[in-house]
């Protein structure tokens, strides 16, 4: 198994361009979210999904949208790139919604500068 | 409201001697907890979990937490530190089914 996995691993951006981070899981997990590490604030959820079809906003969803049209993938898209948005992007997966006590699983981030 | 506080943004040990990073949990009812560890340029690896079972919580590479319920705590330990346990460490809790991260704690050891 690949795990999760991120793509591009870096990225630089121009204010006020698009792009879309590439989320991908070959586990069969139903829970998949996406977070945003900034220096001193740990992890925040960004958005995340219970399943294939249904997705939910997190802590900073700002500026972002998210789809999960099947179970492995959960593309995250930037609509209008911010030097706010300038974070490391992870995506994790799990492999039951509704059970708290499951372990979340990371890609290996992406690492995006917006200009 | 319910949060993840980690006391301490740095931590800097001697090689050999112990590891003790703080980690308090503010909700009413004792929530899932977590330790996860992220080495330079990498993503983030479960170190170990509490779920109720027991309130001592091994984990890999020789970490261990203990959850007290009275303290609201449940603090990482690890008895010999080793050059290889540099790092970031990240405690996180389940509050409505979505992980909350505390800031972060960056674990130095000197030679």
């Amino acid at each position: 198994n690949a795990g999760v996995t991120q793509t591009p691993k870096f990225q630089v951006l121009k204010t006020g361009q698009s792009m879309t981070l590439q989320c991908a899981q070959d586990m069969n997990h139903e829970y998949m979210s996406w977070y945003r590490q900034d220096p001193g604030m740990g992890l925040r959820l960004i958005h995340y999904s219970v399943g294939a079809g249904i997705t939910d906003q997190g802590e900073v969803p700002n500026g972002y949208n998210v789809s999960r049209s099947t179970t492995e993938d959960f593309p995250l898209r930037l609509l209008s790139a911010a030097p706010s948005q300038t974070s490391v992007y992870f995506c994790a997966s799990s492999p039951h919604q509704g059970r708290p006590n499951n372990e979340q699983f990371f890609g290996p981030g992406t690492r995006l500068t917006v200009l | 409201a319910q949060s993840v506080t980690q006391l301490g943004s740095h931590v800097s040990v001697s090689e050999g001697a112990l590891v003790l990073l703080r980690c308090n949990y503010s909700s009413s009812v004792p929530p899932y907890l977590f330790w996860y560890v992220q080495y330079p340029n990498q993503g983030l690896q479960l170190l170990l979990k509490y779920t109720s079972a027991a309130t001592l919580v091994k984990g890999i590479n020789g970490f261990e937490a203990e959850f007290k319920k009275s303290e609201t705590s449940f603090h990482l330990t690890k008895p010999s530190a080793h050059m290889s346990d540099a790092a970031e460490y990240f405690c996180a809790a389940t509050f409505n089914n979505k992980l909350v991260f505390g800031a972060g704690t960056i674990l130095r050891v000197k030679s």
